[in-house]
């Protein structure tokens, strides 16, 4: 079936620090691909999508770029901030095994420090 | 953001209740979702909803019951409260089924 591979955590890093987090995927299809964010205590939000092969999904400064030759949506940011300290969760939808459910990676959880 | 709010926001009750949560959205979207989330399993799906009383399981449906009778509103029902069921509940929903979910607050249930 489908599944997503995130790159284990905790992530550690300075203010103003390169992000990079991993994800592959595992799907038949067609999947969209998504990054959700969730700060401590609230729900998921939408961080960025895209929904076919070289689309870049961009968003607060992050990116993600839907590799379908590597199978991979790795996020990316330039400069993090205190205010990104959150668990990031890599997510596909539409493969033919996941359809119109959500599979998502275990989430990273990502702290920033000043 | 999403028009998506759930209710209770906290809840605490004893083994064997039974405990309904609602999600109820403004966005007149079809596609309705439940979700668990637990440290070390991440979120988990229970039911959803593809329309009006039309609902499937999702991997972790065991002991939830869900029901839709009006697309803002989708309740998920824990017949018999058990410990393990203590958990947050995520609400989601979506346009269509392979769009972009967008998800509630969250509910969380401590079963004693």
């Amino acid at each position: 079936g489908d599944s997503v591979t995130q790159m284990e955590g905790p992530v550690t890093l300075s203010e103003e620090a390169f992000l990079t987090i991993n994800c592959t995927y595992t799907a038949t299809g067609y999947p969209s691909l998504f990054w959700y964010v969730q700060y401590p205590g609230e729900g998921l939000q939408l961080l960025l999508k895209a929904t076919k092969a070289d689309d870049k999904g961009s968003n607060k400064g992050f990116e993600a770029t839907y590799r379908k030759e590597t199978t991979s949506f790795h996020l990316e940011k330039g400069s993090v901030q205190v205010s990104d300290s959150a668990v990031y969760f890599c997510a596909l939808s539409g493969g033919e095994t996941s359809g119109s459910r959500l599979t998502f990676g275990e989430g990273t959880q990502l702290t920033v420090n000043p | 953001d999403a028009g998506i709010t759930q209710s209770p926001r906290h809840k605490v009750t004893e083994t064997g209740t039974p405990v309904t949560l609602r999600c109820h959205q403004t966005e007149n979207h079809r596609y309705m979702y439940w979700y668990r989330q637990d440290p070390g399993h991440g979120l988990r799906l229970i039911h959803y909803s593809y329309g009006v009383k039309d609902t499937d399981k999702g991997e972790v449906s065991d002991g939830y019951s869900v029901s839709r009778s009006k697309t803002e509103d989708f309740l998920l029902t824990l017949e018999s409260a058990t410990s393990s069921q203590t958990s947050v509940y995520f609400c989601a929903i979506s346009e269509a089924g392979v769009t972009a979910q967008y998800f509630g607050p969250g509910t969380r249930l401590l079963v004693l």
